[in-house]
């Protein structure tokens, strides 16, 4: 059983306002993604950690950041949101190890700006 | 570089019906192969994963997937479509080292009762 969580489920906000979405495993996995997810696309990854004060940039140029300050959580900031934001934001852990490759997903944060 | 091919964003059986979601990829080292399910408002679940061991893998809810190495694909099999199998499938690879999973663009299973 996987747990992985992500809040808010849904968050709907204006233009310009800054935003957090909050990813926390209890799995201890140093492994930690976020991805982007839009219908009928193929799932992006924008930022991902190896520990603690480990972040990179994915293969998807995002405008949001990351940090990684604990193991168990990695949020992602907006610092002005946009509407090509919008979007569902999937937060995803892994076990270390070379090719591990098992992901463990959160629900997602949908995220809508207007 | 790795990638993955989807063929069919849609795909519909009837209730009781064999399902058959295609899946591609191109790697240019032996590759670790996943499809992931995700149901309506929720996350991805892993299904199954070949990892060089057996080529035929069984997964959860009597999925199974064949790695083809000569066809470099992994088809997933259901000999039997339930009303509850209705979900979006993901077909996954790994390779080469990399620690990053490349996803396809998935596939929306349809059952129709």
């Amino acid at each position: 059983e996987a747990d992985i969580y992500q809040t808010p489920r849904y968050l709907v906000i204006g233009t310009g306002k800054k935003i957090t979405l909050e990813c926390s495993q209890t799995m201890g996995h140093d492994k930690m993604y976020w991805y982007q997810q839009d219908p009928g696309m193929e799932l992006h990854l924008i930022h991902y950690s190896y520990g603690v004060n480990s972040t990179e940039k994915g293969d998807l140029s995002s405008e949001s950041t990351v940090s990684r300050i604990r193991t168990e959580h990695f949020p992602l900031t907006l610092e002005s949101a946009r509407p090509s934001h919008t979007s569902q934001y999937l937060c995803a852990s892994s076990a270390a190890g070379l090719n591990t490759g098992e992901l463990f997903f959160g629900e997602g944060s949908r995220l809508t700006v207007l | 570089a790795q990638s993955v091919t989807q063929l069919g964003s849609h795909v519909s059986v009837s209730e009781g019906a064999l399902v058959l979601l295609r899946c591609n990829y191109s790697s240019s080292v032996p590759p670790y192969l996943f499809w992931y399910v995700q149901y309506p408002n929720q996350g991805l679940q892993l299904l199954l994963k070949y990892t060089s061991a057996a080529t035929l893998v069984k997964g959860i809810n009597g999925f199974e997937a064949e790695f083809k190495k000569s066809e470099t694909s992994f088809h997933l099999t259901k000999p039997s479509a339930h009303m509850s199998d209705a979900a979006e499938y993901f077909c996954a690879v790994i390779s080469g080292g990399y620690q990053k999973v490349t996803f396809g663009t998935g596939t929306k299973l349809q059952v129709i009762p």
